[in-house]
């Protein structure tokens, strides 16, 4: 199973910040790399799928990168509202895997 | 607009069964990869099971490998997760989710529904 590692597990920001959250593989994934915000007691939202490519409707604020192993999510002058848990997925083979989470917190 | 709406969740023993539904509407189900994803309270999200669009591939986690079936009824436009032989650690909020891999090539979950919770206890 390809095994997901994000980095930070937690990360505490202010609004206006830019915050950058990584997401490592065990094996390389080339781009078959999702994010997706999941604000409490909703379903998450997918925001960046095959590494880079924004979700319609996801604000341009939001942005991937990376590819093989290391992926990055970048949210560029943070809002309110994008204080959330953040996950990555890999969609390279089964068992699709998820990475553990990170919270982003309002400082 | 696309809609997911799980049902079928609730408390049951363990080794009992439950068989959960997700009735989609604003798409047609065959049309599209489907997915269950759950997440234990307080915990990450983990991937459950998938059927392809024409029904022909299904794949399931190690952890429900044997337990669990996924289907799909076309003419409700409704997907099914029937559990059986339930544990404690199956305990989640359990999501249907789309994926529309057969037009963007790769898989990913555009749409999920709201959650159906199970609790297996004693």
């Amino acid at each position: 199973d390809i095994q997901m590692t994000q980095s930070p597990s937690s990360l505490s920001a202010s609004v206006g910040d830019r915050v950058t959250i990584t997401c490592r593989a065990s094996q390389t994934i080339r781009t078959y790399l999702n994010w997706y915000q999941q604000k409490p007691g909703k379903a998450p939202n997918l925001l960046i799928h095959a590494a880079s490519c924004l979700q319609s409707g996801v604000p341009s604020r939001f942005s991937g990168s990376g590819s093989g192993t290391d992926f990055t999510l970048t949210i560029n002058s943070l809002q309110r509202e994008d204080f959330a848990t953040y996950y990555c997925q890999q969609s390279h083979s089964t068992p699709l895997t998820f990475g553990q989470g990170t919270r982003l917190e309002i400082k | 607009e696309v809609q997911l709406v799980e049902s079928g969740g609730g408390l049951v023993q363990p080794g009992g069964s439950l068989r959960l539904s997700c009735a989609a509407s604003g798409f047609t189900l065959n049309a599209y990869w489907m997915h269950w994803v759950r997440q234990a309270p307080g915990k990450g999200l983990e991937w459950v099971s998938r059927m392809k669009s024409d029904g022909s591939i299904t794949n399931y986690a190690d952890s429900v490998k044997g337990r669990f079936t996924i289907s799909r009824d076309n003419a409700k436009n409704t997907l099914h997760l029937q559990m059986n032989s339930l544990r404690a650690e199956d305990t989640a909020l359990y999501y249907c989710a789309r994926d529309p891999w057969e037009y963007s090539g790769s898989t990913q979950f555009d749409y999920w529904g709201q959650g159906t919770l199970v609790t297996v206890s004693s």
